[in-house]
């Protein structure tokens, strides 16, 4: 079936780098623009960042750009965030989600159960 | 402070109806489409509503979208306890070249 699982949470200091997968099924990962969205604890959502189906185009939010980066393994129908210099407002569950097919930067329609990474000394 | 804004809560009695605003600008919501979600308590949110006002296969029609402008709303007919969750509005900020949501609405069932 159709899902999205991701995992490589955990507890990391700060200044410290981690890095997260989202492995995909169920859909033809090449076609599909992808995302990663967090949610600190007791707060809404929050957008990271977005590649593109083909991994040519990138963006990220101001919160986190120059410090995490996207990408892709399309082989292996993976997505990574890997998050450098990590900070105690990083502290969220990170859950990745597909761009809508025919609308990939404004909407996501399937969503991973998310993992939980906690920045603490 | 999200770019796009909604109201923190609303809230009616069961078979009520209830609807959500979303406000945004010219970078976003003025040009771009909307997207709704709902997230009840412990899970991950789920697409309600994509291109302004169309539903993925599954969404009865009791939610419903619409956009004018730079805002955009939400619309829950029949009210249902089920129905009780985080609601958030999402789109695309062409300025800022990044996606944006907002602030979330909580929903009650009176």
């Amino acid at each position: 079936q159709v899902q999205m699982v991701e995992s490589g949470g955990g507890v990391v200091q700060p200044g410290r780098s981690l890095r997260l997968s989202c492995a995909a099924s169920g859909f033809t990962f090449s076609r599909d623009a992808m995302h990663w969205v967090r949610q600190a604890p007791d707060k809404g959502l929050e957008w990271v960042a977005v590649i593109s189906y083909d991994g040519s185009n990138k963006y990220y939010a101001d919160s986190v750009k120059g410090r995490f980066t996207i990408s892709r393994d399309t082989p292996q129908n993976t997505l990574y965030l890997q998050m450098n210099s990590l900070r105690a407002e990083d502290t969220a569950v990170y859950y990745c989600a597909r761009g809508e097919p025919t609308r990939p930067y404004d909407a996501f329609d399937i969503w991973g159960q998310g993992t939980m990474v906690t920045v603490s000394p | 402070q999200s770019v796009l804004t909604q109201p923190p809560s609303v809230s009616a009695a069961p078979g009520q109806k209830v609807t959500i605003s979303c406000s945004g600008s010219s970078s976003n919501i003025g040009n771009n489409f909307v997207s709704w979600y709902q997230q009840l308590p412990g899970t991950a949110p789920k697409l309600l509503i994509y291109d302004n006002n169309k539903r993925p296969s599954g969404i009865p029609d009791r939610f419903s979208g619409s956009k004018s402008g730079t805002s955009a709303t939400l619309g829950i007919t029949g009210l249902q306890t089920g129905d009780e969750a985080d609601y958030y509005c999402a789109t695309w900020d062409s300025s800022l070249s990044a996606g944006v949501f907002g602030g979330g609405t909580k929903v009650t069932v009176l």
